[in-house]
């Protein structure tokens, strides 16, 4: 398999529940980020990851909690969610991290969330 | 407040003809712009970008075009293809990097057969 991949796709879930997404990216790269998009609402960068190390955290709340065990993979962990964190959620990945206009970020199809 | 605008979300235009999607920022501090095509079902694709050092940049049917001036980019496809059809997300970033990527909300083209 090539490119970023993620799992599930489709995820609904109740407020109570805990769950996680999954990226993986068959890439070689070394950075990897989580966004969001809410309806029509833009992108908004979540977390960034640079080799396994969370290099920025755009003030999310608590309840996501990214985890990057190695640099192909990523994972979203999700707890007490509330209705309104419904959105699809993106991975991306890029060569290196930020500092050269050439490091394309790749991005995953993305995991369409619904929170009950 | 959002720093990247597309204020046209939805454009429709005939195939063959030239099809020009705009975006406006408001950060003086943005100096790389890129543009993304998503597919339903797909993530977002990247298409070109450009670096406020030029004021053009072209790839095949695809030229950007940027004035700092206004803080205004335009993407212009030529011509446009039924494959073109798709959601276009502009994004900004500053220091010439691509990590903290600001997007816009996207404009969806409809190209017409």
């Amino acid at each position: 398999e090539t490119g970023v991949t993620q799992t599930p796709r489709h995820l609904v879930m109740g407020m109570t529940n805990k769950k996680s997404l999954k990226c993986e990216q068959h890439l070689g790269h070394n950075a990897m980020y989580w966004y969001k998009q809410s309806a029509k609402k833009p992108l908004e960068l979540m977390f960034v990851y640079s080799l396994e190390e969370r290099v920025e955290n755009n003030s999310v709340p608590s309840r996501f909690s990214p985890e990057c065990p190695n640099s192909s993979h990523l994972f979203l962990h999700l707890h007490t969610l509330q209705p309104e964190d419904s959105a699809l959620y993106l991975c991306a990945s890029s060569r290196t991290r930020g500092g050269i206009a050439a490091d394309t970020q790749y991005f995953g199809p993305g995991t369409r969330l619904t929170v009950l | 407040d959002q720093q990247v605008k597309q204020n046209s979300p939805s454009l429709s235009v005939q195939e063959g003809r030239i099809s020009i999607l705009n975006c406006d920022y408001t950060n003086s501090m943005f100096d790389y712009f890129l543009w993304y095509k998503k597919y339903p079902a797909e993530g977002p694709t990247f298409l070109i970008s450009i670096s406020s050092i030029k004021d053009k940049n072209e790839d095949g049917r695809f030229t950007v075009f940027l004035n700092k001036s206004a803080k205004h980019l335009s993407l212009h496809i030529v011509p446009s293809q039924p494959g073109d059809s798709a959601v276009y997300f502009c994004a900004a970033s500053s220091n010439f990097g691509n990590e903290k990527l600001t997007f816009g909300t996207g404009t969806r083209l409809t190209i017409i057969p």
